[in-house]
């Protein structure tokens, strides 16, 4: 089974705040994991690969790391256009699963 | 720009067939792996299906196999995806997307999708 875990499955915080979401693995899968960003009505867009390089043009307030099974995406200093859920997914071999999202409210 | 344009969805009654086509444009097709993924209304995401840049490596999500078929023209940058034996459960906006450099990889190219929905 190639299950991705998410938490939490939501959250609110306050601009300014520092946002962590975790992401575990029912295998190691290295480094292999890659984040996404989907606001509502919107298609995802991708954030971080490798489980830590940042795609380009991505906001450096966004970081990821972890490697193996457990993986964390950090938001330094939340900004309202961070709304968003977020989406960790697993690339290392098929099937390529997606986490089951982590909203992200504005307080 | 890289482009992905999707079309070819509908709605279709449970146990019949769609066939979905991906556009590419603003980038060489045939250098790149491509990934089907979908998003029933109001969930999340569900990758489908992936075919490598000259076919030969395919797989799919098991809720799929056997009854989806992905393939590619890379004469006419277009990417497949044939559903057959459709069912309720399958309904969906179907995004294709462009994996970054290797088969797997991030997503980072995402068309606008096509809906599909399953319904008697």
């Amino acid at each position: 089974d190639f299950q991705m875990t998410q938490s939490p499955s939501s959250l609110s915080a306050s601009v300014g705040d520092r946002v962590t979401i975790t992401c575990r693995a029912s295998q190691g899968i290295f480094n292999y994991l890659a984040w996404y960003q989907q606001k509502p009505g919107n298609i995802p867009k991708l954030l971080i690969y490798a489980a830590s390089t940042l795609q380009s043009g991505v906001p450096s307030r966004f970081s990821g790391s972890g490697s193996g099974t457990d993986f964390t995406l950090t938001i330094s200093s939340l900004q309202p256009e961070d709304a968003a859920t977020y989406y960790c997914q697993r690339y290392v071999s098929a099937p390529a699963t997606f986490g089951g999202g982590t909203k992200v409210e504005i307080k | 720009e890289m482009q992905l344009v999707e079309s070819g969805g509908g709605l279709v009654q449970p146990g019949r067939s769609l066939r979905l086509s991906c556009v590419a444009s603003g980038f060489t097709f045939d250098d790149y792996a491509m990934h089907w993924v979908r998003q029933a209304p109001g969930k999340g995401l569900e990758w489908v299906s992936s075919i490598s840049w000259n076919g030969n490596t395919i797989a799919y999500a098991d809720s799929v196999r056997g009854r989806f078929f992905i393939s590619r023209d890379n004469a006419k940058n277009s990417l497949y995806l044939q559903m057959n034996s459709l069912r309720a459960e399958d309904t969906a906006l179907y995004s294709c997307a462009k994996a970054r450099q290797l088969i797997y990889d991030g997503l980072h190219v995402w068309g606008q999708g096509t809906m599909v929905t399953v319904s008697s």
